[in-house]
This record gives C-alpha cells, structure tokens and sequence, in this order.
C-alpha cells in the first residue's frame, strides 16, 4: 500500500469536455507530484508543488491546470484536450528533504476521444 | 543531470538471484543513487537507495562500484511478482532536483 489513492481509476472524455483527476496523500508529506506516463515512453514530470505553491512547472500546455489547497490534496484539471494526451497519469507524494522518496498513485488511465 | 544507462531487458529464472546493472559514468559526489520498480497496471514504488556504501533492505540489496560508476540492484530470490520495469535514477541532493525517468530495465521472471 502506498498512502496515495487517485481518482478516478479510469476516464474516458471527448475533446470539449472539462474534468479533473483527483490526488490525495496520508503520509504527511509537503511535496506533491504529477506526471504523465504515454505508452512506449518514460515517466515525464508535469508539476511539482512544494508547501501548497508551485515550484515547477514542466512547459506543461494550459489546457491542464493542476491545484494544490492543502498539503494533502492535488487535483489535475483538464479541458479541451487532445488525443494525444492519452496517458496514465500518476500523483506522487515525498517529503522535500535529503532523499526525497517519493510514493507514487495506481494512476489515472486517461483516453480521450 | 546525470544520466543513466540500463539495459532494456532482462529475464530471470524464478528462485533465482537477478543482478541488475545500471551505468552513470558520470554521477557527481552529491548524487544519491535510486532504485524504482514498476509493476504492470500500477505506479512506481521505492525499492532502495544508496550514495556510496552497499545498502540491504527487505526488497533488494544495492551493490555500489568503488568509483561510484556503476551500481547493480540484486534480488536475492526472484519470484513471478517482481517482473516490472527497473527504473535506476540519480538524484543531487545538494540542488534538490526532481527525478529523471529514463526507460528502465524490463524484467521478466520465467516459471
């Protein structure tokens, strides 16, 4: 078990449609992830928030829209997306110190049609 | 950042030690060394790190060239549920920057 529950498990949205990937964390880290993970290609980190503020962002395109109210709680919003942005998106937690491991979410399988 | 080399795959006997070797010929003194793992259907979860000592844990055993160059994750006994995706990963903690996912190594364990 990891702490990190995300959902929903699965979507399915057409390209007009606006929805949002939820993450949540309770472990009592201060650093929250998202990423994306496309078919045949590595991991890619999309945002990362330290404390509840951004601290980067990955040249990620507007139509996702990540926001962080607590420590505990990061959402991923999404609107007018593209096919291509098909993927399983993953959340991740870890707390900002020498190491940082990291625990990561089953992910959210997301297809857009 | 410091890059690493894997091998895209790999395939072990069940019961059997695996060895898997990652190259960073190029790590720095303050790269700590990470070892992910990716079970199929699911995201990535720890297994170890090190900086420069060998390091055991439940999971797996890291084994730490002299120079820092290489390191090479060892499961002692594999069984069927640990084919996943090895992900080698190195991280400098002196700038607190983010993990880089290469490829990984896949692992798959043969009955």
């Amino acid at each position: 078990e990891t702490g990190v529950t995300q959902t929903p498990r699965h979507l399915v949205m057409g390209m007009t449609n606006k929805k949002s990937l939820k993450c949540e964390q309770h472990l009592g880290h201060n650093a929250m992830y998202w990423y994306k993970q496309s078919a045949k290609k590595p991991l890619e980190l999309m945002f990362v928030y330290n404390f509840k503020e951004q601290t980067e962002n990955n040249s990620v395109p507007s139509r996702f829209s990540p926001e962080c109210p607590n420590s505990s709680h990061l959402f991923l919003h999404l609107h007018t997306l593209q096919p291509e942005d098909s993927a399983l998106y993953l959340c991740a937690s870890g707390s900002s110190g020498r190491v940082n491991t990291q625990y990561f979410g089953p992910g959210t399988r997301l297809t857009v049609l | 950042d410091a890059k690493t080399t894997q091998p895209n795959s790999m395939e072990s006997n069940e019961e059997e030690p695996v060895h898997l070797p990652c190259n960073h010929s190029t790590i720095s003194g303050t790269d700590y060394i990470h070892w992910y793992r990716q079970l199929p259907s699911q995201g990535p979860e720890y297994v170890i790190h090190g900086l420069t000592s060998n390091v055991n844990n439940r999971m797996a055993s890291l084994a730490i060239a002299e120079d820092r160059k290489s390191s090479t994750l060892i499961l002692h006994r594999a069984t069927l549920r640990d084919a996943a995706v090895y992900y080698c990963i190195l991280r400098d903690y002196g700038y607190g920057q983010n993990f880089v996912f290469g490829p990984g190594t896949r692992l798959s364990v043969l009955p």
